[in-house]
């Protein structure tokens, strides 16, 4: 168990709809990323928060977007859905400081987009 | 730029054997370079991370990797491979300044009895 929860485990879907994925750090940890793995286009980083602010910006569709709470969990909102959204998606961790610290990834959440 | 590449996108291994799986990376500095687990159904373990220090990491599991420098190689091994082995193995580089993972696209192991 890494620490990281991801909820739901789970989701189908239409296309067009929307929904909100949901992300708890690691006790401590400041930083929170987001992943999307697909069989065709493998694991993409999609972004990172750290305390609230962006900080970095992978391969994420305008349709995409997340915040960082003030508690330090985070949602990954996906509109619009296609079926091509269907994926795997991530969320992990890290304590972030002058040295590099490695991801703690989650579980993940299954989206399954009909 | 940061980019890692994943030499096999699977490989079979017989039970007892040696296992290599591959990574090379592409780095403007001498970056961290890490290897995950996945599992079926599961996320992503870390199994071992080099910072900087020693360049053979030993890592969970029997694990090891050993970074070469002049070789930009990062390859993963172990010494006997166990049928509780089998899973995805991913290869992963981050700048020494910020904390983004340049991911490999993975290698799918497999191990015969």
């Amino acid at each position: 168990d890494s620490g990281v929860t991801q909820t739901p485990k789970h989701l189908i879907t239409a296309t067009g709809q929307r929904v909100t994925l949901r992300c708890s750090p690691r006790s401590g940890d400041l930083s929170v990323y987001w992943y999307q793995q697909s069989l065709d286009q493998g694991l993409q980083f999609l972004i990172q928060y750290y305390n609230g602010e962006e900080r970095a910006k992978g391969n994420i569709l305008e349709r995409f977007s997340a915040q960082q709470f003030p508690d330090l969990h985070s949602e990954l909102n996906l509109s619009s859905l296609e079926l091509g959204d269907s994926a795997l998606y991530f969320c992990a961790s890290s304590v972030d400081g002058p040295t590099y610290n490695e991801q703690f990834f989650g579980p993940g959440t299954r989206l399954t987009v009909l | 730029a940061q980019s890692v590449t994943q030499l096999g996108s699977h490989v079979s291994v017989s039970e007892g054997a040696l296992v290599l799986l591959r990574c090379n990376y592409s780095s403007s500095v001498p970056p961290y370079l890490f290897w995950y687990v996945q599992y079926p159904n599961q996320g992503l373990q870390l199994l071992l991370k080099y910072t900087s220090a020693a360049t053979l990491v030993k890592g969970i599991n029997g694990f090891e990797a050993e970074f070469k420098k002049s070789e930009t190689s990062f390859h993963l091994t172990k010494p006997s491979a166990h049928m509780s082995d089998a899973a995805e193995y991913f290869c992963a580089v981050s700048p020494f300044t910020g904390n983004q993972f340049y991911f490999g696209t993975g290698t799918s192991l497999t191990v015969i009895p």
